[in-house]
């Protein structure tokens, strides 16, 4: 069964850079038809995609993040990684890896931006 | 950018009601249109896709319709379990937009 697992460090000083981990685990065999994307939800609000990325294609991020984000997927080690710049308290938050849909058939993979598998999230403050 | 809203932002409705929430684009997103349920403290889970796929292990009490701009997320049969809050999010081409969410709770 496919798990996702955050990781990182719960506490960032404001204007450093964020950096997370998601390791993907349980189906590895068939993770690089998939995409992968990082989402986030601050305290008591709602939830907030931060972009997506596959090993092979494009990688699409928030217009409102886009200038201080960076996703990677490394398929040698299953990991999918979040690097946010300059973060402010703005930027505390539950972080939130998931995998994307996909339809695999014998012939073609056709990949949909819903989130079909989530991790369980990792929460992280922004303050010095 | 395509803006997604939800009404109502909460409800209230007792157990074996019918809820329905509708989610709106600013654009037509075909049917590239999930919704979400978040129960309190909880991760999100996927419900639905492609606007009226039930995904699977979602009870059959959940269901969604639309296409273009205007959807529908209806549980037809409340249950304590319900309690949550749900989100639509359109996934027809980036930004891949969630809706501010809508809060269910029981009367």
């Amino acid at each position: 069964q496919l798990q996702l697992q955050e990781s990182g460090p719960g506490l960032v000083k404001p204007s450093e850079t964020l950096s997370l981990s998601c390791i993907v685990s349980g189906d590895s065999k068939n993770s690089s038809y998939y995409d992968w994307g990082w989402i986030r939800q601050s305290p008591g609000k709602g939830l907030e995609w931060i972009g997506s990325t596959s090993y092979s294609g494009p990688t699409f991020y928030n217009p409102s993040l886009k200038s201080r984000v960076s996703i990677s997927k490394d398929a040698s080690t299953s990991q999918v990684s979040l690097r946010l710049s300059s973060v402010t308290a703005a930027d505390t938050a539950v972080y939130y890896c998931a995998r994307h849909g996909a339809r695999v058939t014998t012939i073609a993979v056709v990949r949909f931006y819903y989130m079909d598998v989530w991790g369980k999230g990792t929460a992280v403050t922004v303050s010095s | 950018d395509i803006q997604m809203t939800q009404s109502p932002s909460s409800l209230s409705a007792s157990v074996g009601d019918r809820v329905t929430i509708t989610c709106r684009a600013s654009q037509g997103i075909s049917n590239s249109l999930a919704w979400y349920q978040q129960r309190p403290g909880r991760v999100p889970q996927l419900l639905i896709y492609a606007a009226s796929t039930l995904q699977s292990g979602v009870p059959s009490r959940f269901s969604g319709s639309g296409s273009g701009t205007d959807f529908t997320l209806t549980i037809t049969s409340l249950q304590p379990e319900d309690v949550a809050t749900y989100y639509c999010q359109k996934y027809n081409r980036a930004p891949f937009t969630f809706g501010p969410g809508t809060k269910v709770v029981i009367k």
